[in-house]
């Protein structure tokens, strides 16, 4: 089955800087990427997604890459705020099956 | 904006006990998970539902658990014989027909074991 590694565990940033989340994936069927941000207590929230097809998408201040040949996708926070301080998942998934998760990435962003 | 939502928002129970959590999917949605999240960990994938049955299910979803949609709008997760390690987050989950469409999270459920 598929496994996705996250990677940092945490990641602390001053306010204004980028942060820079990857994960991995080994199923080479897997063609869907979403990224959720967990605040303290609450659901995942998606923020942004992308499909195989495609190798890059920017949603304001958030952008996601692919290399499929690789199997890894990243997260690009830029200018970050204080706001942006979460837990964030990458998942991965094929057609409608479940969604596996990374173990989660820690930001925070210091003022 | 349509949203998934699931009762109660916290559930105590005692060791041994059953519970039944409950989500309502979005209504056109034909596609519906239990997720479930130990406190600081990632979220894991119970099980799926489509057209009317399990179409798949992970190993924690042992026959402990059951889920059922007992009516056009319910989708609920049984524990029959609750333990402690099953206290975590629970959230529900559902997609539409088409491929690929993002999942939607409920607010969760919050499951205490004692």
């Amino acid at each position: 089955g598929e496994n996705v590694e996250q990677h940092p565990s945490t990641l602390s940033v001053q306010e204004g800087d980028s942060a820079v989340i990857k994960c991995t994936y080994s199923d080479s069927a897997s063609n869907y990427f979403p990224w959720y941000k967990q605040e303290l207590g609450k659901r995942p929230q998606l923020i942004i997604d992308i499909r195989s097809n495609v190798g890059e998408k920017k949603d304001q201040r958030i952008a996601v890459t692919l290399n499929k040949t690789a199997k890894h996708f990243s997260l690009h926070i830029t200018e970050t705020q204080p706001e942006d301080s979460a837990v964030y998942f990458c998942a991965a998934s094929e057609r409608n099956t479940p969604l596996v998760f990374g173990k989660g990435t820690r930001l925070s962003v210091i003022a | 904006e349509p949203e998934v939502t699931q009762t109660p928002s916290h559930q105590v129970t005692q060791m041994g006990q059953e519970v039944i959590l409950r989500c309502v999917p979005i209504s056109n949605h034909l596609y519906f998970y239990w997720y479930r999240q130990i406190l600081g960990q990632k979220v894991e994938f119970l099980v799926s539902f489509y057209n009317n049955e399990i179409s798949e299910k992970s190993e924690i979803f042992d026959d402990q658990f059951s889920v059922e949609r007992p009516d056009g709008s319910n989708f609920t997760l049984k524990i029959r014989s609750t333990k402690l390690e099953d206290s975590a987050m629970y959230f529900c989950a559902s997609i539409g027909a088409e491929v690929n469409v993002k999942q939607y999270f409920g607010p969760g459920t919050r499951l205490t074991v004692t």
